[in-house]
């Protein structure tokens, strides 16, 4: 069993949709981390959370410590959304688990 | 701030050859990170450095991978000797806490043919 499981794995949308990405975890976590992988590989960290809510743009990450889940909101979404991202959780033992990735991918 | 940089960005090796890939973390961030990623197994976290020590190496795969970090702005990830099954993109990544936002390199390409 994975630590940390998402979904969905594959996501295809429409421009301008409204998409969320759900991230489960069993492990208690000191913080979680939403990346985001562009096609050419390179990986950005969009956030890291421990409780509540976190916006930048038109993304939105929440969290629920209680219920061990964590989704990544993307609003008005567009084709350079296109990217894969992974949900990584870092326990309170000072070790890192990653989800599978979701690809996504926005069509204009 | 440049980023977190690492060379070389793609590098092609035989089986039995020595590897070496290199990182120059952000100035001021206390934990460098060494992940490796393949299409199999996602993301793993190799090794992280806290203040140039090694903290957590357990997730080195075998003897054959080294790391050290002589200093608080370099780091290399050694293989040696390399296999096939090493093929992969290697990632540095360095933060100011353990569980703050990281930085990532770009990458290493590393193909062992």
């Amino acid at each position: 069993k994975n630590e940390v499981e998402q979904s969905p794995q594959n996501l295809t949308a429409q421009e301008g949709e409204f998409i969320t990405i759900n991230c489960s975890y069993s492990v208690g976590i000191s913080a979680l981390h939403w990346l985001q992988q562009h096609p050419g590989g390179g990986i950005v960290s969009l956030f890291m959370l421990s409780s509540g809510k976190k916006k930048h743009g038109r993304l939105i990450a929440t969290i629920n410590i209680q219920e061990k889940h964590s989704s990544l909101h993307i609003t008005a979404s567009h084709p350079r959304d296109s990217a894969v991202y992974i949900c990584a959780v870092a326990n309170t033992g000072n070790q890192f688990y990653f989800g599978t990735g979701t690809s996504l991918t926005v069509i204009p | 701030d440049a980023g977190v940089i690492q060379s070389p960005r793609h590098e092609v090796t035989e089986m039995g050859q020595e590897v070496t890939l290199r990182c120059k973390p952000i100035s001021g961030h206390d934990y460098l990170f060494w992940y490796r990623q393949t299409m199999m197994r996602g993301l793993e976290l190799l090794i992280y450095f806290n203040n140039n020590v090694p903290i957590d190496d357990s997730g080195m795969p075998e003897d054959r991978f080294s790391a050290k970090m002589p200093n608080a702005s370099f780091s290399t990830l050694k293989i040696q000797p390399s296999e096939p099954r090493d093929s992969a993109v290697y990632f540095c990544a360095s933060s100011p806490f353990f569980a703050d936002l990281s930085t990532f390199g770009s990458g290493t390409r590393l193909t062992v043919v």
